[in-house]
């Protein structure tokens, strides 16, 4: 079975433009989560949706960070626009409602801002 | 409010020794912990878990115990093999919500 699967793996980018990471969750999966982790900070929760919907995007730096979840299948994490304190390898993972909260990752997105 | 501390950002261990990963928590409204284990370029993977009914969860070499009083929770591998050298992330989760708040990671080397 695939796993939790993200793309772009890298991204390279110039402060102003916008940036898109996509994920798309282990089939029958109801939960997604978006972290980001630094050195700094360590692996933080951005935003996470249950059945599609979004439940807390209290994690969400700022406003030019947005995240969507159109189906079960797909969500995205959008950031407009860049800047280079935004570089970082930003994660996705997905669980199933019930087990106790093992979230399965993504290999990650390593984004950077230049 | 960093909820979940992992206070020693790296440990250096011999192979064939204990291995004794350490994380403080400051909230305890909690329904159990994680631990997970991360290398290089790929994602976190769940390592071991633990309720908070529970002080003590064991799985082949790895041991989580958890001292509610002191609020500390410790993951202990022995023997260590070269293979445990990665970045291990404590957890703590909630199962009203879903979310989990992790620690900051400590980087573990096993030396041959």
């Amino acid at each position: 079975d695939a796993g939790v699967i993200q793309s772009p793996r890298h991204e390279v980018t110039e402060m102003g433009q916008e940036v898109t990471l996509r994920c798309k969750p282990i089939s029958g999966h109801n939960s997604l989560f978006w972290y980001r982790q630094t050195m700094m900070r360590g692996l933080e929760l951005l935003i996470y949706f249950n059945n599609n919907v979004p439940i807390d995007d209290s994690g969400m730096p700022e406003d030019r960070f947005s995240a969507k979840m159109p189906n079960a299948s797909f969500s995205t994490l959008k950031i407009q626009p860049s800047e280079p304190r935004d570089s970082a390898v930003y994660f996705c993972a997905s669980t199933a409602s019930g087990t106790y909260n093992e979230q399965f990752f993504g290999p990650g997105t390593r984004l950077t801002v230049l | 409010d960093q909820q979940v501390k992992q206070n020693s950002p790296s440990l250096s261990v011999q192979e064939g020794r204990i291995s004794i990963l350490n994380c403080d928590y400051t909230n305890s409204m909690f329904d159990y912990f994680l631990w997970y284990k991360k290398y290089p370029a790929e994602g976190p993977t769940f390592l071991i878990s633990i309720s908070s009914i529970k002080d003590k969860n064991e799985d082949g070499r790895f041991t989580v115990f958890l001292n509610k009083s002191a609020k500390h929770l410790s993951l202990h591998i022995v023997p260590s093999q070269p293979g445990d050298s990665a970045v291990y992330f404590c957890a703590r989760g909630s199962s009203n919500t879903g979310k989990l708040i992790f620690g900051q990671g400590t980087t573990l080397q096993v030396k041959p």
